[in-house]
């Protein structure tokens, strides 16, 4: 039971590049988020997907997309990378369900990237 | 709107201290509220939760009790190890389609032996 996984775990990219930040879950949760982490600003939520088939903006949408594949794989995209994008991304999933009430959200270990 | 504040880092305390970091919040309605806890070069793990006023968590030592009053969730530990080093977060929840968790900025915790 690998939980959350993120590849890559590193990247470097010159400003204008694009790239896909894969996640992928196997505790069939059914939502999933992608969070940035910046020094003194804790997390951020970027995107989030309450179930297959949904997408929504979170706080800091600007320069990103996302796609859920299938329940168990969330991606975010970059299309035209910009230095603000230097962050570590994190990935997480929850089985939040509306009439339970909210649960854990459960993290990957995060993708390093920086935008020169 | 919701916003989590904690106090400010790094904290540097010697093993077998006593541990509070400050954590107050603004919410509209009833929010639950978290601790994570972020090891070196890791993702970030639930510590401990709370889903109502008056509620207390707690989890390896350590505790939270949701206070309305004062819109408070202090994390507190009576003695703490070197093992405790990491980076601590509040959190709040906010129901809207999903589970969206808002953050604190994190306060950096180190323990010498």
């Amino acid at each position: 039971n690998a939980g959350v996984t993120q590849t890559p775990k590193f990247q470097v990219l010159k400003t204008g590049q694009s790239m896909t930040l894969q996640c992928a879950q196997d505790m069939n949760h059914n939502s999933m988020y992608w969070y940035r982490q910046d020094p003194g600003m804790g997390l951020r939520l970027i995107y989030y997907s309450a179930s297959e088939g949904t997408t929504d903006k979170g706080e800091v949408p600007n320069g990103y997309n996302v796609s859920r594949l299938n329940k168990r794989e969330f991606s975010l995209r970059l299309e035209s990378a910009a230095p603000s994008q230097t962050s570590v991304y994190f990935c997480a999933s929850s089985t939040f369900e509306a009439l339970v009430g909210p649960d854990t959200q459960y993290f990957g270990p995060g993708t390093r990237l920086t935008v020169l | 709107g919701n916003s989590v504040t904690q106090m400010e880092g790094p904290v540097t305390l010697s093993e077998e201290a006593f541990l509070t970091i400050n954590c107050t919040y603004t919410a509209t309605g009833y929010p639950s509220l978290f601790w994570y806890v972020q090891y070196p070069g890791e993702g970030l793990q639930l510590l401990l939760k709370a889903t109502k006023a008056d509620d207390k968590g707690s989890n390896k030592g350590f505790e939270a009790t949701y206070r309305k009053e004062t819109t408070s969730f202090h994390l507190e530990k009576g003695s703490v190890q070197v093992s405790d080093s990491a980076v601590y977060f509040c959190a709040l929840s906010r129901i809207q389609g999903a589970q969206k968790l808002v953050f604190g900025q994190g306060t950096r915790l180190t323990i010498n032996p």
